[in-house]
């Protein structure tokens, strides 16, 4: 069980537009749609922003979106925010009842 | 709105067993899955397992042999025993719900530092 592959920084001005990629293999991200994204603040706790690749909980800003390709699953802020300035984690579903992080992308705001 | 407290010495000898627990609350913990989560200071998350109420518990291999995820219903708690500590366990440990059915946990404690060291 590796680690899904984040890019380890993305940054942006505000009301650009950034991609974050978490690509996995075909026994994780691409097998399933089952990535969850998560947004962590310094010394926070993860906050849930999407779950089964594109859903987000009530509450999250449709700012942010996700999407999968192939191994590849993405999550997407437009309209870039100071806020938004933060780290972000992808998890996928692994089989056999497992859970697997990706190891998290930093995200400037310029 | 579910919420939840981890709780649990925040230093563990080498060799040692960690134990945390996790209070939740707001809700009823008969339900759902509950998951531990950890991060090393300045690196990633990395899935410990999950327990869903009944009992029935799933791990993550590389931690497998060292790991025992408990749930107290009447309490409205469960727990993580990790055995033969070393400094790699040094973490932010969370618990959170969810982590079943193939989705990542939704309710996330704050997080409780448990550092490892003689």
């Amino acid at each position: 069980q590796s680690v899904l592959t984040q890019p380890a920084s993305v940054s942006g001005s505000p009301g650009q537009s950034i991609t974050i990629s978490c690509t996995g293999t075909s026994s994780d991200v691409g097998s399933y749609n089952l990535v969850s994204w998560y947004q962590q603040h310094p010394g926070k706790a993860p906050k849930f922003m999407i779950y089964e690749g594109s859903k987000r909980p009530s509450g999250v800003s449709n700012r942010f979106s996700g999407s999968k390709s192939g191994n590849t699953a993405s999550l997407t802020i437009s309209g870039l925010q100071a806020e938004d300035e933060a780290d972000y984690y992808c998890c996928s579903y692994a089989g056999n009842n497992t859970l697997v992080f990706g190891g998290g992308t930093k995200v400037t705001v310029l | 709105q579910v919420q939840l407290q981890e709780s649990g010495p925040g230093l563990v000898k080498p060799s040692e067993t960690l134990s945390l627990t996790c209070t939740v609350s707001g809700g009823s913990i008969s339900t759902y899955y509950w998951s531990w989560i950890r991060q090393p200071p300045g690196k990633g998350l990395e899935w410990i397992g999950y327990i869903y109420y009944t009992g029935s518990t799933n791990y993550n291999p590389s931690l497998k042999s060292r790991v025992t995820i408990s749930v107290d219903t009447s309490k409205n708690q469960f727990s993580l025993i990790l055995s033969s500590v070393t400094a790699a366990d040094t973490a932010v440990y969370y618990c959170a719900r969810g982590g079943g059915y193939g989705s990542g946990p939704n309710y996330w404690g704050h997080g409780t530092l448990v550092t490892v060291s003689s």
